[in-house]
């Protein structure tokens, strides 16, 4: 069956440090991906997808970006954090019958 | 105009209560419909996919109504286990993305 690894689960980072956040799958194979983030007691919002390797397509102009270097590689990334960027980072794979799957998620705090 | 629309409640029941949510759609293009369950600080993981007939699994039954473009989730015989909440999702296929509710909150009290 198809999993989802990121890492790491929480990250208290300052202002204007760089972000690199990963997530690798198994079990499947030219999976489309996505990148979301979820505000405090909000819905979730579509960064980033990713059809295939080095295919990236953003939804919201911001200072982050992604990366697909592998098939079952994902990573989101940043130069310079702002305080607006902390969240609940979460990846995820469509998988059989177009349903969502999901990794745990990183806990994201921009100080 | 929102693509999924919920109302985020929230919804507080007692245990054994019957509670029902519902969520509008507007593309009409849209051909897969699932209910998502988040615990707190948790990611969302399926609960079920909504299928035109309806559903059910356990206490939990699922509608569609393609007419109206609307989905609706209910809960019989609630258990304080099912507070948490509730994400209405669909997905076009075409482009395979997914279009995900605010959520709504429920919690069950003792």
């Amino acid at each position: 069956s198809q999993t989802i690894h990121q890492w790491p689960a929480t990250l208290v980072q300052p202002v204007g440090s760089p972000l690199s956040l990963e997530c690798t799958v198994e079990g499947t194979s030219n999976p489309n991906l996505y990148w979301y983030r979820q505000a405090a007691g909000r819905g979730l919002q579509l960064l980033f997808y990713s059809v295939g390797i080095g295919q990236i397509s953003s939804e919201v102009p911001q200072n982050l970006s992604a990366s697909r270097p592998q098939d079952r590689q994902f990573i989101l990334s940043s130069k310079k954090l702002l305080l607006s960027d902390s969240g609940f980072y979460l990846c995820a794979l469509s998988g059989v019958l177009f349903k969502a799957f999901f990794g745990q998620g990183t806990r994201l705090t921009v100080v | 105009r929102k693509e999924v629309e919920q109302d985020p409640g929230p919804f507080n029941v007692p245990e054994g209560a019957t509670v029902a949510f519902n969520c509008t759609y507007s593309n009409s293009a849209s051909q897969s419909f699932f209910w998502y369950r988040q615990d707190c600080r948790k990611e969302p993981k399926l609960l079920m996919s909504v299928y035109s007939s309806g559903n059910e699994d356990g206490r939990f039954t699922a509608q569609l109504n393609r007419a109206s473009q609307y989905i609706s989730l209910l809960i019989r015989d609630s258990k304080l286990s099912d507070s948490a909440t509730y994400l209405c999702v669909v997905n076009l296929r075409t482009g395979n993305q997914f279009y995900f509710g605010t959520g709504t909150s429920l919690t069950v009290i003792p």
